[in-house]
Parts: C-alpha cells; sequence; structure tokens
C-alpha cells in the first residue's frame, strides 16, 4: 500500500516570488509519481509526471519537480509564480506493478498568489 | 475529443431523495474511475471500473452508494436514499494503459443534500 504526505496545507506566497510545495509518499515498490491542479470549480489537471529516467521533470506553466528516491520526496517548484497559478495542487503516486492504474492523491495545497 | 463528460454539473435535492450522477469517458479509455471530494477528507476513490466490469469497490462508503457501467461509453453513481453528509464533489476520470497510468478527470458534479 502506498501513502502520499503532501505537508502543507495551505501557501500563501508574493507574485513573481518562487514557490516550493512538499510531497513525500511511502511506498514498497518502484512508483510513478504525478502533480495535478485543481482551478476553482474545475477538474483535476495532470502538471507533471515522473515515469522514469531524469529525475528533474519540467511540466506545463513553468512549473518542475525534482524526483529524489533516497528522501521518498517529489516537490514541486516555480521560480517566479504568477496570480494565475492560485489554485489547489495534488501529488499522487501509483505503483509500477498497478495494472489498475489507481493513484493515491495526497491531502492537496492551496495555492494563494497574493499581488 | 470533449475530453471526460459529467452531468450534471450542480444538483441541489432533500434528504432521502435518489440521486444519479452520470459519466461520459473518453473513447477508447478502457478504464473508468469515480471520486469524492470533500473539505474534511479530501479526494477519495470510490470505485472503478476496468473494461466495464467494476474491480475495486472498496471505497464505495455504503450500500446506499451504487455504480454501475452498462457500456464503454456511460456510467452511471447513484445514491439512494441521499443523506446530507454525501454532499460534496463528484468526480469522474477514464484511462487506459497507453496512458501510463494519467488519469483524465471530468468537472465535477457539486452536489447539495438538504
Amino acid at each position: 500500500a502506498q501513502s502520499v504526505t503532501q505537508l502543507d496545507s495551505q501557501v500563501p506566497v508574493f507574485e513573481e516570488a518562487p514557490v516550493e510545495l512538499r510531497c513525500n509518499y511511502s511506498s514498497s515498490v518502484s512508483v510513478y509519481l504525478f502533480w495535478y491542479v485543481q482551478y476553482p470549480n474545475q477538474g483535476l489537471q495532470l502538471l507533471l509526471k515522473y515515469l522514469s529516467g531524469s529525475t528533474l521533470v519540467k511540466g506545463i506553466n513553468g512549473f518542475e519537480a525534482e524526483f529524489n528516491k533516497s528522501q521518498t520526496s517529489f516537490h514541486l517548484r516555480k521560480p517566479s509564480v504568477h496570480i494565475s497559478d492560485t489554485a489547489e495542487y495534488f501529488c499522487a503516486v501509483s505503483d509500477l506493478d498497478n495494472a489498475g492504474n489507481m493513484l493515491t492523491f495526497g491531502g492537496g495545497t492551496r495555492l494563494m498568489v497574493k499581488p | 475529443d470533449a475530453g471526460v463528460i459529467q452531468s450534471p454539473r450542480h444538483e441541489v435535492t432533500e434528504m432521502g431523495q435518489e440521486v444519479t450522477l452520470r459519466c461520459k469517458p473518453i473513447s477508447g479509455h478502457d478504464y473508468l474511475f469515480w471520486y469524492r471530494q470533500t473539505m474534511m477528507r479530501g479526494l477519495e476513490l470510490l470505485i472503478y471500473f476496468n473494461n466495464n466490469v467494476p474491480i475495486d469497490d472498496s471505497g464505495m462508503p455504503e450500500d446506499r452508494f451504487s455504480a454501475k457501467m452498462p457500456n464503454a461509453s456511460f456510467s452511471t453513481l447513484k445514491i439512494q436514499p441521499s443523506e446530507p453528509r454525501d454532499s460534496a464533489v463528484y468526480f469522474c476520470a477514464s484511462t487506459d494503459t497507453g496512458s501510463r497510468q494519467r488519469q483524465y478527470f471530468g468537472p465535477g458534479t457539486r452536489l447539495t443534500v438538504l
């Protein structure tokens, strides 16, 4: 069984400042990792994913995440945020043996970008 | 592609009434998932189907909840009778093996039970 912990439920930040949203996971097997974004009153959209290869993954809207196997982390970063990045961000994990394509989600982090 | 389609987008009903939520997955996808999102419990997987067959319904909260997938392009989630604590946003998502476990989410149905 896997679990995902997003350590911060809310992250306030000023526009154009850098941001890091933290995600740690636990699993007894190798995993795929995902970040999804949910804008107000919308469904979840994929930001980026790590399947294999380079541990630094670039996604849409200038976001990137780094997979750190030893620390079982997959933190999301953006060097300069915009007001439009205000949303809820979910980290998710799926194990490589998961024939059912199931995802385990973290509790979410609400990013609040202030002018 | 129109993406995953859910209807209705909003539903307000009274306690004790039957509620049916609908989902049309992306054409060609063979996995379909139902999730519930609340402030208290976050995003919970209720049930998922593969090739129209329910595979794991361990997340379905009670016998009041049931889900069906009569064909590859349609699924329903039914609550009978509904209760105020069922108020939540219900999401449907679909994927296929070739998507490497990326799930595509619908816009959700916001359910309010009075």
